[in-house]
């Protein structure tokens, strides 16, 4: 079946550091892949997505490339603010449906 | 445009007892999801319904857990008796339709608490 792996948190990093959280999945056929982002006291919001390989989704400074062949959609950006303190999940969804199998999440906290 | 609503955001409720969450999607939004996250872990869906039809229930625990679409817009997720492993966070998602890469809108959640 479908599974998604994020490295393990908490991530605590300074302000203007630079990010990365891995994601890596297993999956059959060609699903599309996502990072949603949990701020404090709200719900789930899509940060970005990408539909097939060789994409790269992008949003807010964040960005993260499909990669088929290492089977990854690693979150990336250049540098973080303390507003980007919030959990974030790696999520992949199905080819034959929208079920959304979502990873385990990771604590970023970034200090001022 | 609001956005996903749910209802009650917070419920305490002692173990064996029932409880039911209201979730109402976006305008439009055909497609409507409830998920289940527990304490330090991503969501993990419990059913899907497209329209008031329930396409995907496989991971509903069908012995204690059930829900409603009836009109194919808002929906009643119930849990008839709740257990202390019931303890976790309700999220209601909805969606425009089923395709791949389509975005799910999240509501805010109901912390569910089983004392």
């Amino acid at each position: 079946g479908n599974s998604v792996t994020q490295m393990e948190g908490p991530v605590t990093l300074s302000e203007e550091a630079f990010l990365t959280i891995n994601c890596t999945y297993t999956a059959t056929g060609y699903p599309s892949l996502f990072w949603y982002v949990q701020y404090p006291g709200e719900g789930l919001q899509l940060l970005l997505k990408a539909t097939k390989a060789d994409d790269k989704g992008s949003n807010k400074g964040f960005e993260a490339t499909y990669r088929k062949e290492t089977t990854s959609f690693h979150l990336e950006k250049g540098s973080v603010q303390v507003s980007d303190s919030a959990v974030y999940f790696c999520a992949l969804g199905g080819t034959s449906g929208s079920r959304l199998t979502f990873g385990e999440g990771t604590q970023l906290t970034v200090n001022p | 445009e609001a956005g996903v609503v749910q209802s009650p955001r917070y419920k305490i409720i002692e173990k064996k007892q029932p409880v039911a969450f209201w979730c109402n999607p976006i305008s439009g939004h055909n497609t409507l999801y409830w998920y289940r996250q527990n304490l330090g872990q991503g969501p993990e869906l419990l059913i899907r319904y497209e329209n008031e039809e329930a396409v995907d229930d496989s991971q509903l625990p069908k012995d204690r857990f059930s829900a409603e679409r009836l009109k194919g817009v808002d929906s009643t997720l119930k849990i008839q008796p709740a257990e202390l492993g019931d303890s976790a966070v309700y999220l209601c998602a909805s969606s425009l339709d089923q395709g791949p890469g389509n975005e799910q809108f999240f509501g805010p959640g109901t912390r569910l608490t089983v004392l």
